[in-house]
């Protein structure tokens, strides 16, 4: 059974940091690792898809990586901004299309 | 961006009581969904796939006959919660692939409270 972790749980930092979040998987036949974003009571929105061919994808102050080989996965946000407060979930997708996913890392960044 | 919607947003029920929420693609084919519950503080954990014009296909744990999901088009999925009870109260999302990529759309979510 796959098991997605994400450390940390928790993150609070002040405007402008640059920070990592961390996910680990033990699923080593990935088809892909996704990183989303979830507000509070809300759906989720897509962040960056890397796929198991790929080691990195960007997308303006974020990028996400992968290592297969150790089973981890690191979102970098650059110069976090309030409006970057939310829940961040990675998900580690297996064939057809299933995504298994972490519990989250809720960050807050302070103005 | 593809959208995927969800109706309704949020519902309370009684306990004992059926409710349907439905998952629509808004502009694209969606031959695959997939039906997700969250729990406070807890991950999204995949309930069943529901593919058009067959059975949906369920995860271990998940009862058939009590989360009824329908696929009847490539653009809508519908996931009836029967016979509610407080316990089934949750955060249930939706998703639909639009191609081979693996990219994923959620929808933004149904509040479900059983009381």
């Amino acid at each position: 059974k796959q098991e997605v972790t994400q450390i940390p749980a928790a993150l609070s930092v002040p405007e402008g940091e640059n920070l990592v979040l961390n996910c680990s998987f033990t699923d080593s036949a990935i088809y892909n690792l996704q990183w989303f974003r979830q507000d509070p009571g809300k759906g989720l929105t897509s962040l960056l898809l890397i796929q198991s061919s790929q080691r990195e994808q960007t997308s303006g102050r974020l990028n996400a990586s992968l290592d297969k080989s150790s089973g981890r996965s690191t979102l970098y946000i650059a110069a976090s901004q309030p409006g970057d407060s939310a829940t961040y979930l990675c998900a580690e997708g297996g064939s057809n299309y299933k995504l298994t996913f972490g519990k989250g890392t809720l960050l807050t960044v302070n103005p | 961006g593809a959208v995927v919607s969800q109706h309704p947003s949020r519902v309370i029920c009684k306990s004992g009581t059926s409710v349907k929420i439905e998952c629509r693609s808004l502009d694209f084919q969606a031959t695959t969904m997939f039906w997700y519950r969250q729990f406070p503080k807890k991950s999204l954990m995949l309930m069943a796939t529901s593919n058009e014009g067959s059975k949906a296909t369920y995860e271990q744990g998940v009862e058939k006959d009590k989360f009824l999901i329908n696929h009847a088009s490539l653009t809508l999925s519908t996931l009836t919660v029967t016979s509610a009870h407080p316990e089934d109260s949750s955060f249930y999302i939706c998703s639909a692939s639009r191609s081979t990529s693996g990219l994923l759309y959620f929808g933004p979510g149904t509040r479900l409270t059983v009381t």
